[in-house]
């Protein structure tokens, strides 16, 4: 299979420790995009990678939150000091660049789902 | 990116058309509209997009109204795996769009054997 990967597919902390998750997108897919998705709402944008720059962050991510594309192909996503609040689903996706900004389709993973205890 | 409207549920029986509507009057001349669905407990898969004409694809249809206001995914017959959650997505054309979706609550599917 080789659509968008998502490591682990479920986490389980407690308040205060870190956590980390990894995203493996489609290997020739230059962005990269981390959504948080709570219970009964549609996922809410994070942040977005286009190769190894991270172009734009959402103002739902706090100063706990750190992404990371280091050589433009996986990406990972680290929580510090959770929260009862930071449980949720993590979405990746990623996409190709498109050409002169048409519409290009998102490819999503599974999804890590996080419960902070 | 401008806002869509959907209904919050719909209900259809199986091996019927379903037509989901989604109402975005503050569209602007350079916006697309995308749709996406979500299985459950899966992560949301692109179903179809337009800009002006109606589309078709293997998944599902598209039609635009001409004012381009409002659109609606049809699904020509439903089966029970296309029980999901679908969104209706404005993006924004343009090189420089960032790509992101805003998603809104969508309209959650329900097909009845």
């Amino acid at each position: 299979d080789t659509g968008v990967s998502q490591d682990p597919r479920h986490k389980i902390t407690k308040r205060g420790q870190n956590v980390t998750f990894r995203c493996d997108p489609i290997s020739e897919h230059n962005r990269l995009y981390w959504y948080r998705q709570t219970l009964g709402q549609g996922p809410e944008f994070l942040t977005y990678f286009q190769n190894e720059a991270q172009l734009e962050k959402s103002r739902l991510l706090s100063d706990r939150f750190s992404a990371e594309r280091p050589k433009g192909s996986f990406s990972t996503l680290e929580i510090q000091r959770t929260e009862q609040g930071d449980s949720a689903m993590y979405l990746c996706a990623s996409s190709h660049l498109g050409l002169a900004g048409g519409p290009v389709e998102q490819f999503f993973g599974p999804g890590t789902r996080l419960t902070v205890l | 990116d401008a806002k869509t409207t959907q209904p919050n549920s719909m209900e259809s029986n199986e091996e019927e058309p379903v037509h989901l509507p989604c109402n975005h009057s503050t569209i602007s001349g350079t916006d697309y509209i995308h749709w996406y669905r979500q299985l459950p407990s899966q992560g949301p898969e692109y179903v179809i997009h337009g800009l002006t004409s109606n589309v078709n694809n293997r998944m599902a249809s598209l039609a635009i109204a001409e004012d381009r206001k409002s659109s609606t995914l049809i699904l020509h017959r439903a089966t029970l795996r296309d029980a999901a959650v679908y969104y209706c997505i404005l993006k924004e054309g343009g090189s420089g769009n960032t790509g992101k979706l805003i998603f809104g609550q969508g309209t959650t599917l329900q097909v009845k054997p």
